[in-house]
């Protein structure tokens, strides 16, 4: 597609599942990123990836949340046993090649743990 | 430490007044760059502008204006004759290393 793709845009599940959230990010794209912003917040970082080099993970909040990225395309943010605090909206972004590159940003997926 | 503080947290304007969006910034790389992003209510962001810290002159795109500023740390953003469209959240952002830090972001309402 033209643009960053993000499923699913509304997820609401109960606290203690686990969630799957996808990111297909613009083709040709090397840079990805995951931010997760709270109900009237902020951007808050949490992975990023960069060609076939190790993914900075130092904004996951806790080993409950995972990511992974498949071929270098797309992207997919695992939280397990999922809390109420995890409620938020995870916005994925990509850049051509990271660094100072602008962000390209989905419409991002809703999550709500009930 | 990257920070990037955003002071104003709502303004609400009348359509057509000019409205004037603040961003301070902290960091201690030499080199950097610092974005505007708008985030209208459908959520999705959209990039407004990239300014490198070598640039200092300041950039006009229509109704839109930025004012760099090192001696600061500041890079204001401007919006002439607002408009009810204009209605949205603003984000400044830095990068840092290979990473974004974003400030709080500024709501801003146009009223009609």
């Amino acid at each position: 597609g033209a643009g960053v793709s993000q499923s699913p845009s509304n997820k609401v599940t109960e606290k203690g599942k686990d969630v799957e959230l996808r990111c297909d990010p613009i083709s040709g794209h090397t840079a990805l990123y995951w931010y997760r912003q709270s109900l009237g917040q902020g951007l808050e970082f949490l992975i990023y990836f960069q060609g076939n080099s190790a993914p900075d993970k130092s904004g996951l909040p806790s080993d409950r949340f995972s990511a992974e990225r498949t071929g270098g395309s797309v992207s997919t943010l695992t939280i397990q046993r999922t809390q109420q605090e995890d409620s938020a909206v995870y916005l994925c972004a990509s850049s051509l090649r990271g660094g100072h590159g602008e962000l390209f940003f989905g419409e991002g997926s809703r999550l709500t743990v009930l | 430490a990257q920070k990037v503080t955003q002071a104003q947290t709502e303004i609400s304007v009348v359509e057509k007044e000019d409205v004037t969006l603040d961003c301070v910034y902290e960091t201690r790389d030499t080199t950097y760059y610092l974005f505007w992003y708008k985030q209208p209510p459908s959520g999705e962001l959209v990039f407004l502008i990239r300014r490198n810290s070598f640039d200092e002159q300041n950039e006009i795109s229509g109704r839109y204006s930025w004012n760099f500023q090192k001696s600061t740390s500041s890079f204001n953003f401007t919006i002439t004759a607002s408009q009810v469209v204009d209605s949205a959240v603003y984000f400044c952002a830095l990068i840092y290393g290979q990473n974004f830090v974003f400030g709080p972001g500024t709501r801003l309402s146009v009223l009609p």
